[in-house]
């Protein structure tokens, strides 16, 4: 299974202020998702990122406030822009490798002050 | 649109106690995942699930699928406390190695 190293895996943000958050792949993948968990919910698919195109987003996320950068196969960055309160969730990004196995980053703890 | 429900979605149970949760979805798919999380931490991968009828055991966690029925179930046999944890089913939309939908989440706790 591929390795994803995930960073910063914690961090406490002013209200308005802007937070990238990475994850670097081990080896190159075609997708690349960007999930969020809210406090005691499940997982909601915010983005599919392809390299070398826009991203791909959900219903009820939009590029200004989660802009997803994917220069190449093996990395991705998303934004969380003028952050609020409610924005303060779990972010995780994910790929699928062989055998149809998906791996996740190991999150980042999003708290919004 | 793709829709995962998952019950119960809070288990209470002790140790010894066998119990099942169920993962139902609403489209065709025959790639249905469990995960596991600790609180604070990110997803453990338990199964993966490609087939109608495939069965997955490891330790005291068993899952199944049954893609006609649109069902997965994840049994626990002689829980202990080791398992408590909150669990998810997830199903690829398309079986294409696209997004995952996931279901809401089973939260288990295993009481001595």
């Amino acid at each position: 299974s591929a390795v994803i190293s995930q960073k910063p895996s914690r961090d406490i943000c002013q209200r308005g202020t802007s937070l990238t958050i990475q994850c670097q792949v081990d080896s190159q993948v075609t997708m690349m998702f960007w999930y969020r968990q809210q406090p005691g919910q499940s997982l909601t698919l915010i983005a599919t990122a392809n390299q070398g195109s826009e991203a791909t987003y959900e219903s009820g996320f939009v590029i200004d406030k989660f802009p997803i950068s994917r220069p190449n196969l093996t990395f991705s960055t998303l934004t969380v822009s003028n952050m609020s309160p409610e924005d303060s969730s779990i972010y995780l990004c994910s790929v699928v490798g062989q055998g149809a196995r998906y791996t996740f980053g190991s999150g980042t703890r999003l708290t919004v002050v | 649109e793709l829709k995962v429900e998952q019950n119960p979605l809070f288990l209470s149970m002790q140790e010894g106690k066998n119990y099942t949760i169920y993962c139902n979805y609403s489209t065709t798919s025959d790639r249905l995942y469990w995960y596991r999380q600790d609180p604070g931490k990110s997803l453990e991968s338990l199964f993966v699930l490609l087939s109608n009828g495939a069965v997955k055991q490891e330790g005291r966690l068993m899952a199944s699928l049954d893609t006609k029925a649109r069902l997965s179930t994840l049994h626990i046999t002689a829980a202990v406390h080791d398992l408590s944890a909150t669990y998810f089913c997830a199903v690829d939309s398309n079986n294409a190695g696209n997004m995952l939908t996931f279901g809401g989440g089973t939260r288990l706790m295993v009481k001595p």
